[in-house]
C-alpha cells in the first residue's frame, strides 16, 4: 500500500524565515499529490495540487511545491512565512498499487508554529 | 458554492451504542469519501461512495458502514462503538471518483 512520510512533525520558525516541509511517498507510478492545511479551529483546506505537467506548482498564500519523481518527493516551500501560517500541514497522495482505490493517503502532518 | 457540510458537529456516545453521521457534498459533486482522524493514527481512509455505490474501502472493520443517497448526500454508521472509535470523522466530496477532494468541518465523536 501507499505510504507518505513527512519528515518534520514540529517546526518553529520566526516570521520572514523561509520554509521547506519534506514529503516522500513510497510507491511510484501515476500519482496525484496534494498539500492540505488545517488552521486552528478550521477544516482541512487545499493548499496546492499536482496532477501532471510542470513539476513546480504554485498554490494559495504564496506556497509552492516541487514534484521530483525520481526522489518520490513533493516538498512544500514558502520563501517568507507569516504568523498567520501557523497551522498543521498535511501531504497526501492518491494513486499507487491500488490506483485510487485506497483514497487519499496522508502523512502524519507537520505542526508549524510561526513566532512573531 | 456552499462547502461540504457535516452534521452533527459533536457527538458523545457510550460503548456499545451505534451512531450515524451525515455529510452533504458540494453541489454537483457525486463522490463522497470518509476519513477518520486521530492523534495516534492521523488521517485514515474509510470508504468512498459514488453514484450510491461503495467504490473503495479502507482497512476498517465491518462495524463501519455507509451509504449514499440519490442526491449524493452520504451517511456513515458505526455500530457497537468502542472507546477507540473516538475521533474526528471527516467527509470529503469530489466531482468524480478519486478526484480532487474538498473537506467538511468534521464530526467530533467521543465514546465514553
Amino acid at each position: 500500500a501507499q505510504s507518505v512520510s513527512q519528515h518534520n512533525h514540529h517546526v518553529i520558525l520566526s516570521e520572514a524565515a523561509s520554509l521547506e516541509l519534506g514529503c516522500n511517498y513510497s510507491y511510484g507510478g501515476t500519482v496525484n499529490l496534494f498539500w492540505y492545511v488545517q488552521y486552528p479551529g478550521q477544516h482541512l483546506q487545499l493548499l496546492l495540487k499536482y496532477f501532471s505537467g510542470d513539476p513546480l506548482v504554485k498554490g494559495i498564500k504564496g506556497f509552492e511545491a516541487e514534484f521530483i519523481k525520481s526522489k518520490f518527493s513533493f516538498n512544500l516551500r514558502k520563501p517568507s512565512v507569516q504568523w498567520s501560517d501557523t497551522a498543521e500541514y498535511f501531504c497526501a497522495v492518491i494513486g499507487g498499487p491500488g490506483g485510487g482505490a485506497d483514497g487519499l493517503t496522508f502523512g502524519k502532518g507537520t505542526h508549524l508554529i510561526i513566532q512573531p | 458554492k456552499a462547502g461540504v457540510t457535516q452534521t452533527p458537529r459533536y457527538l458523545i456516545k457510550t460503548r456499545g451504542q451505534q451512531v450515524t453521521l451525515s455529510c452533504s457534498p458540494i453541489s454537483g459533486h457525486r463522490s463522497v469519501s470518509w476519513y477518520q482522524q486521530t492523534p495516534g493514527q492521523g488521517l485514515q481512509f474509510l470508504f468512498e461512495y459514488f453514484s450510491e455505490t461503495q467504490r473503495n474501502k479502507g482497512n476498517f472493520p465491518g462495524r463501519f458502514s455507509g451509504r449514499q443517497f440519490s442526491n449524493s448526500r452520504s451517511e456513515m454508521n458505526v455500530s457497537t462503538l468502542e472507546l477507540g472509535d473516538s475521533a474526528l470523522y471527516l467527509c470529503a466530496s469530489s466531482f468524480g471518483l478519486a478526484g480532487l477532494q474538498f473537506f467538511g468541518p468534521g464530526t467530533r465523536l467521543t465514546v465514553l
